[in-house]
């Protein structure tokens, strides 16, 4: 099974900064990974395909890279309504497995 | 619009079953692989099991490997997962959820409201 650890478990920052969340995954899924983010009492929503590429109707502040074992999500410029969690998640293998989540806060 | 409503759950003792439906609309039920993944109260993500659009692909995590079993009835556009010798920690709100159109690329792209499974004596 492939382990995804995200880091770091929580991020505090302002409206209008920068955030740079990281997944590390335990052995390489080439550019097999998705990127989500979940509100509390949402269901989560998927903002990053493949490493890169961004889902329908996701904003241009959201931007994903990496390949192999070593993936970022930046979003360019933090708007109120991006203060949530995020998580990672694998598809190169079976079992499909998720990271445990960045929580972004308001500082 | 694609849509994914989930109901069946409610409270369970240890040992006891539930089953849970998932009611599709909005998109040709039977090309899609569809999944369940659940959330413990406060936790992360978990991957439960996927079924492919003909129902002859399953796989399962090895926490439920056994114990549930997914189905689909492509005339009802519905998929199910039978929880069987339901413990402590498959407490959790479970989803069903869509993965994105092209095929193997399994992503989560549509997500049900989430149905919350107690399990508790």
């Amino acid at each position: 099974e492939i382990v995804l650890t995200q880091s770091p478990a929580t991020l505090s920052l302002s409206p209008g900064e920068r955030a740079t969340l990281s997944c590390r995954a335990s052995q390489s899924v080439s550019n097999s990974l998705g990127w989500y983010q979940q509100k509390p009492g949402q269901a989560p929503r998927l903002l990053i395909y493949d490493a890169s590429n961004r889902a329908t109707g996701i904003p241009a502040r959201f931007s994903g890279s990496g390949s192999g074992t070593d993936f970022t999500l930046t979003i360019s410029s933090l708007e109120p309504e991006d203060f949530a969690v995020y998580y990672c998640q694998q598809r190169s293998s079976w079992p499909l497995t998720f990271g445990g989540g960045t929580k972004v806060e308001i500082k | 619009e694609v849509q994914l409503v989930e109901s069946g759950g409610g409270v369970v003792q240890p040992g006891g079953s539930l089953r849970l439906s998932c009611a599709a609309s909005g998109f040709t039920f039977s090309d899609y692989a569809m999944s369940w993944v659940r959330q413990a109260p406060g936790k992360g993500l978990e991957w439960v099991s996927v079924i492919n659009g003909g129902g002859n692909y399953i796989n399962y995590a090895d926490s439920v490997r056994g114990r549930f079993t997914i189905s689909r009835d492509n005339s009802k556009n519905t998929v199910y997962l039978q929880m069987n010798s339901l413990r402590a920690e498959d407490m959790a709100v479970y989803y069903c959820a869509r993965r994105l159109p092209t095929v193997g690329s399994n992503y989560f792209e549509y997500w049900g409201q989430g149905i919350l499974v107690t399990v508790s004596s």
